[in-house]
């Protein structure tokens, strides 16, 4: 167990949709990135935030928003959903040490 | 851009050899290199790190060498076990250019036969 938790598991949802998922880090982290995982494309960074502020953002689509509240939780928010935004959303934490980062056991989207 | 590739997709070992599962990468100003393990229907789980200004470092069961010329690096797990079947994926780091984000390869399945 990493300490990293995401709600929720499965996720099953109709085209145009819009849909939350939510990441709590490890105690004490103040760092969360969001990946997304596809078979074709493997492990895509989306974005980071540090201590509610957005640090990073790599290939997130303009549809993607995501955000880092006070308690540190943070929620990606994907809309107007397209069957190619079917995939494994993982969440992964770290402290100071960026290389250090601990995943979450992840949301799987399915977009139909 | 930066990318980091794996040069097998599948590795298929006996119980008890050893694997090797390699990596390129072609960023030279990656910091760190990382090495996850994925089980079925689980997220990464981190393996081991090293340090772009070391060769080699070991864990417990696990070594990974970096070379730096060829841009290489590689994930020896000893005396292999049937609880090691996963997809492994390297990654990369560049703490200067990407604040922190994981490059990652497309991962090697690891099957070990009993």
């Amino acid at each position: 167990d990493s300490g990293v938790t995401q709600t929720p598991k499965h996720l099953i949802t109709a085209t145009g949709q819009r849909v939350t998922l939510r990441c709590s880090p490890r105690s004490g982290d103040l760092s969360v990135y969001w990946y997304q995982q596809s078979l074709d494309q493997g492990l895509q960074f989306l974005i980071q935030y540090y201590n509610g502020e957005e640090r990073a953002k790599g290939n997130i689509l303009e549809r993607f928003s995501a955000q880092q509240f006070p308690d540190l939780h943070s929620e990606l928010n994907l809309s107007s959903l397209e069957l190619g935004d079917s995939a494994l959303y993982f969440c992964a934490s770290s402290g100071l040490a960026s290389h250090e980062q601990y995943f979450g056991p992840g949301t799987r989207l399915t977009v139909t | 851009g930066e990318s980091v590739g794996l040069h097998l997709p599948t590795l298929s070992v006996q119980e008890g050899d050893n694997s090797i599962i390699n990596c390129a990468y072609s960023n030279s100003a990656s910091d760190y290199f990382i090495w996850y393990k994925q089980e079925s229907g689980k997220g990464p789980q981190f393996i081991i790190d090293i340090r772009s200004n070391m060769d080699k470092r070991q864990g417990q069961r696990v070594t990974v060498l970096l070379n730096k010329t060829v841009k290489h690096l590689s994930l020896q797990i000893a005396a292999t076990q049937p609880g090691d079947s996963a997809v492994y994926f390297c990654a990369a780091l560049n703490y200067g250019g990407s604040q922190g984000n994981l490059i990652f390869g497309k991962g090697t399945k690891l099957s070990v036969k009993p």
